[in-house]
């Protein structure tokens, strides 16, 4: 089975504090992605990474960037937390465009910023 | 521009009634999947069917891609079935980002 662990269920953070989250998938895929969630707004993506030191910028990446040292590791940082980012942040691998490029998610982190 | 669409946004059934739930979308697409929101936040995988029918149990979903819709079925709800159903497409010819619906959330009534 496909495993995408996220390294975090609940996060309380001060504003003003620099946060890591972490997500490491085991099924050596090229694709990763980070998305928060937010009641009514659905997922929206906020950085994807094809590669290895590759990202693209999603539909809301300011104030995030990201971090792709390793295949299997896919970091969303936020520089400067504030309160405007709490929300659920969900991250998720797939191969890459082709036969049979299904996503698998992990777990989900749930980021207060107070 | 590039859209997915659900439909319904809410749903309230008794136990043991069938439901559909309709992803519309709005290019070709080379990946189409359903997903589940269990209570605790994670997405569980119920289909990748970027076309075709296909069934696992008391759920079955079908993508008609020449026609840019995606249904799926629900049969004998139980109260475990409540949560939030996503669609989730990714578009030929584009890059592989995966774009959310906004999500069907289902209510079984005991």
């Amino acid at each position: 089975d496909v495993k995408v662990t996220q390294s975090s269920r609940y996060l309380v953070k001060r504003t003003g504090e620099k946060v890591f989250l972490e997500c490491v998938q085991d099924m050596d895929h090229e694709n990763m992605f980070w998305y928060r969630q937010d009641p009514g707004l659905g997922l929206r993506l906020i950085y994807f990474s094809y590669d290895v030191k590759m990202k693209e910028k999603g539909d809301i990446p300011e104030g995030y960037s990201v971090s792709r040292e390793k295949k299997e590791r896919f970091s969303l940082i936020l520089e400067s937390a504030s309160t405007n980012q709490t929300s659920m942040y969900l991250c998720a691998s797939r191969p890459p465009g082709g036969l049979n490029t299904e996503a698998f998610f992990g777990q989900g982190t749930r980021l207060t910023v107070v | 521009g590039i859209q997915v669409e659900q439909s319904p946004p809410d749903l309230i059934l008794q136990e043991g009634a069938n439901s559909t739930l309709r992803c519309n979308f709005s290019d070709s697409v080379n990946n189409l999947q359903w997903f589940h929101q269990n209570p605790w936040g994670q997405l569980i995988n119920l289909f990748y069917i970027p076309s075709g029918t296909k069934q696992n149990g008391r759920l079955s979903a079908t993508t008609v891609a020449t026609e840019r819709y995606s249904l799926l079925y629900i049969s004998s709800s139980q109260t475990t079935d409540s949560g939030v159903y996503f669609c989730a497409v990714g578009f030929m010819n584009r890059d592989d980002k995966i774009i959310f619906g906004k999500g069907t959330r289902l209510h079984i009534l005991p």
